[in-house]
């Protein structure tokens, strides 16, 4: 079975500050992977995926992701954090449309000016 | 404009008064799905559907019944609400086969009292 794990619940960063939110999964073949943000009573928006090709991808707001087969990982990263970065993120994993996603835990960012 | 629908948006309800939570998707997707968040835990499958008339057991079914008699909806019934259910709800929608991106509703919080 499928699994996510991001390992930082919370994680404080100043504002103007990089960050990397970690993502680990479990998958016995090429993942599907994604990363969503959801801020305080939205739903979630998509930032990013993989599906296969450049193992760097760029996203929207800013964000990119490196997935990394040999480590599992799949981290996001932003050079420069802003404000209304504040918000949740969560990794997910897909193995094939029909059947859905699983979700990770999440990381709560806060940003501090 | 594309998007996936849930009502109510907001809860708040006994324990063993049914219930039933709507989603409608306006993209003619054939994949739907319904998901708890949890602090901590993030977003769980409840069900999921691969089209009308076909639906399947996620990660936390118990307490909930779905149907799929109309490709657009795909309402979460509770049929005796309790506590332990008290969560945030998400429907998402996916356009079919080969098609990884999914489309998620606003959420539905729930508290049952």
């Amino acid at each position: 079975a499928q699994s996510v794990t991001q390992p930082d619940i919370h994680i404080t960063v100043s504002e103007g500050a990089s960050l990397e939110l970690r993502c680990n999964y479990s998958y016995g073949a090429t993942p599907y992977l994604f990363w969503y943000v959801q801020s305080p009573g939205q739903g979630l928006q998509l930032l990013l995926k993989y599906f296969s090709g450049d193992t760097l991808v760029q996203g929207i707001k800013g964000f990119e992701a490196e997935f990394k087969r040999s480590q599992s990982s799949f981290n996001l990263r932003k050079p420069s954090v802003h404000w209304s970065d504040a918000a949740e993120y969560f990794c997910a994993v897909g193995a094939w449309a029909g059947n859905m996603l699983t979700f990770g835990g999440g990381t709560r960012l806060m940003v501090k000016p | 404009e594309a998007q996936v629908t849930q009502n109510p948006r907001y809860l708040i309800t006994v324990t063993g008064k049914k219930l039933t939570v709507t989603c409608s998707q306006n993209m003619n997707h054939e994949y739907m799905s319904w998901y708890r968040q949890d602090p901590g835990l993030g977003l769980r499958q409840i069900y999921y559907s691969m089209n009308v008339e076909v639906t399947d057991k996620g990660d936390v079914p118990e307490g909930y019944k779905v149907s799929r008699k109309e490709k657009r909806n795909f309402p979460l019934i509770l049929e005796s609400p309790s506590p332990n259910q008290t969560s945030l709800y998400f429907c998402a929608s996916l356009p079919g086969t080969g098609a990884i991106e999914a489309f998620f509703g606003q959420g539905t919080r729930l508290t049952v009292v």
